[in-house]
């Protein structure tokens, strides 16, 4: 199996940049994923990457890849409170049967 | 509207009641996957399915039943149900396998088991 780690909370002030964090043990995983979730709903994909890519842009979005290290960044530009919700990262690997799931990190977003 | 819904919203049942949770989608999509999200492990996938009357165990199927006769609803039984079951359970789908599409989650179904 794969496990993948997150940090629980963050809080960032309205305006500056968010950076959520995640660890993942199996370095085969294909494709890694950045979902949210806001509150009573599910999870929406934001973004996704290839492990063959570095990095990745969309928006306000930015996506890195530290394959050696085994880590996976999500920063938010110019974070709104919109923003505030629990983002999770998910590991995936071609022809396997599991998506594994961080436990999510809460960010909230201060006015 | 298209989508994938899940039905009830919130459940309370109690030990020993079988409940089933409903799961529907309007893509066509071939996979379906059911996952349980509990404080402190995230979403843990629970069964999922490849396409109609085909259905695999993930990480934690005990104590769970699935069916699919048709492509588009995936209902998830707990046959007999315990308080360690007690969770918020997610539907979702994909058009294609695992890893190489994204999953599209419903709002979920709170279930408290007392």
């Amino acid at each position: 199996g794969e496990d993948v780690e997150q940090s629980l909370f963050l809080s960032v002030r309205e305006g500056d940049s968010s950076v959520i964090n995640c660890t993942y043990t199996d370095s085969s995983s294909t494709y890694l994923y950045w979902y949210k979730q806001e509150p009573g709903a599910g999870l929406q994909l934001l973004t996704y990457i290839f492990s063959n890519m570095d990095m990745k842009q969309d928006q306000r979005l930015t996506v890195l890849l530290n394959k050696k290290d085994k880590h996976l960044s999500l920063r938010i530009a110019d974070t709104q409170t919109g923003d505030s919700a629990i983002y999770f990262c998910a590991g995936g690997k071609t022809g396997a049967n599991n998506l594994f799931f961080g436990t999510g990190t809460r960010l909230t977003v201060i006015p | 509207d298209a989508g994938i819904t899940q039905s009830p919203r919130y459940k309370i049942t109690e030990t020993g009641r079988q409940v089933t949770l409903m799961c529907h989608q309007t893509w066509s999509h071939s996979y379906m996957f059911w996952y349980r999200q509990d404080l402190g492990h995230g979403l843990r996938l629970i069964y999922y399915s490849a396409a109609a009357d085909i259905t695999d165990k993930g990480e934690v199927p005990d104590g769970y039943v699935v069916s699919r006769s048709k492509t588009e609803n995936f209902p998830l039984t707990l046959e007999s149900a315990t308080r360690s079951q007690t969770s918020v359970y997610f539907c979702a789908s994909s058009e294609q396998g695992f890893s190489n599409q994204p999953q599209h989650f419903g709002d979920g179904t709170r279930l408290s088991i007392l």
